[in-house]
């Protein structure tokens, strides 16, 4: 079955450590999208590539960095510029033309600081 | 430019009705709507583009009025799985990116 997969489930993350969270869509979506949710806050957009080597920096893009080399992937970093990271980071996809088209979410993966 | 979701959080019995308003400064071109359960991934609804159209899934209908630059969701006759918060995504086609931007979502919590 197609979808979006997202791992790990739960991350834990050292003071001044780098962490990637990795994205993959069987889709064969053009776009894909990063998102991070804290409660109260809705949905707050990371990053997002709507092709292969390109990708435009959202509203909270500070801290953390992504790459699209593949169209199914795109894994994000947080780096440790990011001083805030405990979340819960949601990835989407969908086809080009995304204003008119569904958003398809993975599970999440859920980060937090030891 | 985040739209304005309203009201922040209900508590119905099943079978009430619900209406969950999504308000915009700027001009639409289209609404999103999601729901999501707790710690789950958000789930598409439906998606209403510029023209006022109405769109209907089973029990959940929306609207989208161009003039008030506003989408209402309607949940008739709610269900215990209705339960979840709800997000409205809204595109305002400024330069063509392709990208929503969400509300800070409404809390629906159904009663037996």
């Amino acid at each position: 079955d197609g979808g979006i997969t997202q791992s790990p489930k739960y991350l834990f993350r050292k003071e001044g450590q780098n962490v990637t969270l990795s994205c993959e869509q069987n889709l064969n979506h053009d776009a894909m999208y990063w998102y991070r949710q804290d409660p109260g806050q809705g949905l707050r957009l990371i990053y997002y590539s709507q092709i292969v080597n390109d990708f435009q920096k959202g509203d909270i893009a500070e801290g953390y960095s992504v790459s699209r080399e593949k169209k199914e992937s795109f894994p994000l970093t947080v780096t440790s510029a990011q001083k805030n990271p405990t979340a819960f980071y949601l990835c989407a996809s969908t086809l080009i033309g995304g204003a008119k088209q569904p958003q398809h979410f993975g599970d999440g993966t859920r980060l937090s600081i030891l | 430019q985040q739209p304005v979701q309203s009201p922040q959080a209900v508590i119905l019995r099943e079978g009430e009705d619900a209406v969950i308003n999504c308000s915009s400064s700027k001009a639409l071109y289209s609404v999103h709507w999601y729901r999501q359960k707790h710690g789950e991934a958000p789930v598409f609804l439906m998606i209403l583009l510029k023209g006022g159209e109405q769109k209907g899934h089973e029990k959940i209908s929306a609207s989208f009025n161009e003039k008030k630059q506003q989408s209402s969701l309607y949940l008739t006759a709610s269900q215990l799985s209705y339960s979840g918060t709800y997000f409205c995504g809204t595109d305002f086609r400024m330069n063509r990116d392709d990208k929503i931007i969400f509300g800070k979502g409404t809390r629906l919590h159904i009663l037996p």
